[in-house]
This record gives C-alpha cells, structure tokens and sequence, in this order.
C-alpha cells in the first residue's frame, strides 16, 4: 500500500495568512492526488483533484501543486470559514489511501 | 440536486452485523464508482471499500471478509454488509461518489454525512 504522510500535523495561523500543508507519497503516484477539507461533525469536502486542479465552487484562494512524490496545498489568503483538517488521499493505486491530517486552527 | 443519505448505524455488539444503507439522489448509483470511507473517533479517514460501474469491488485489508458492498439499482442505493464486527469497526461511516476524469484520475466528490456504527457490549 502506498503510505501518505502530511506536515505540519497543525497549525495556527490568522486570517489573511498564506497557509502551505505538504503531503508525501510513498512511492511516485504522479499526479494522482486529492485534497479534501472536514470540519467537526461533518462530511468531508473535495477542494482539489488531479494535484491541481480545482472543484467547481471552491474558492480560488485554495490552489494545489505538485507531481511525484511531493504535493502541496496553499491557501493564499485564510478565511475564518477555513479553519478546518485537511487530507490529501492518493487514487493511483488500490486501496486508495489518506494522509493522516493537517488540522488549521486559529492563532 | 446530487445528495447520498446513509442509514443503518447504531450500537452492536462485538461479533455482531449491521447493514448500511445509502440512498443516492440527483445521479445514478450504478453509473458511479461508489465507496465507502469511515472515521474512527478523533481519528481520520479509512477508505473501507469500493464498487465500480462494472461490478468490481474491492476491499481495505482490515474489512475484508467480513464486509461486502453492493448496490440495488431499481433503488438506486449503496449498502455495506458488515459481519464479525469488533470494537475497532467503530466509526463513522460516509458513503461518497466517484468521479473519474477523462485521464483516469479518480476522486470522491460527493459525500453523505454519515451514520455511526458502535461497536461495543
């Protein structure tokens, strides 16, 4: 199985901040990388597919990079509707795997 | 408007079965890959199990023999056969639907809100 791993495991950071997360892949996955926001007592929601490439409704402010190994999600300006855990979870390979979480807390 | 509901959690006890239900509206089930992930308390995201369009399921290491998934078309709803449970089957349990692009990049894009499964005597 392919391992993800994420850095930090959380953060405070104030709102209008510049927020980057990292996400690793074990092995190369190539561009297939996902991003997903959750706030307490709900659903998961999809930001970014593909590595970069946006979900229809989601803000602009959230953009995704990266192809290989090493990904990275940024949120360019930080919103207090943002303050959420973030995943990233790889499709290249079954069983499709998450990374354990970024948690954005307020600072 | 695209919505999936998860029914059938509750409180079990160990050794014990449970069927979960997801009732899918807005789209067709059977068009989709569908999935289901769950979430341990204060803990994060496990994918547990996932059926294609075409039929073919597979199944995380720790479910497997003991769950199955499967879909009703006529109803156009999901369901996960939970069997042998033990007390780390704890969770929430979100159904969400697949999406693919045209280059094979796969993603789940719509997610139920979950039903919670209470493994314990």
């Amino acid at each position: 199985d392919i391992q993800m791993t994420q850095s930090p495991s959380s953060l405070s950071a104030s709102v209008g901040d510049r927020v980057t997360i990292t996400c690793r892949a074990s092995q190369s996955i190539s561009s297939y990388l996902n991003w997903y926001q959750q706030k307490p007592g709900k659903a998961p929601k999809l930001l970014i597919y593909a590595a970069s490439s946006l979900q229809s409704g989601v803000p602009s402010r959230f953009s995704g990079s990266g192809s290989g190994t090493d990904f990275t999600l940024t949120i360019s300006s930080l919103q207090p509707e943002d303050f959420a855990t973030y995943y990233c979870q790889q499709s290249y390979s079954t069983p499709p795997t998450f990374g354990p979480g970024t948690k954005v807390d307020i600072k | 408007e695209v919505q999936l509901v998860e029914t059938g959690g509750g409180l079990i006890q160990p050794g014990g079965s449970l069927r979960l239900s997801c009732a899918a509206s807005g789209f067709t089930v059977s068009s989709n890959y569908m999935s289901w992930v769950r979430q341990a308390p204060g803990k994060g995201l496990e994918w547990v199990s996932v059926i294609y369009s075409g039929g073919s399921t597979y199944y995380a290491d720790s479910v497997k023999g003991r769950f199955t998934i499967s879909r009703d078309n006529s109803k156009n709803t999901l369901y996960l056969q939970m069997n042998s449970l033990r007390a780390e089957d704890t969770a929430v349990y979100y159904c969400a639907r697949g999406a693919v692009t045209d280059y094979y990049y796969y993603y789940m894009d719509v997610w139920g809100k979950g039903t919670t499964v209470t493994v314990s005597s």
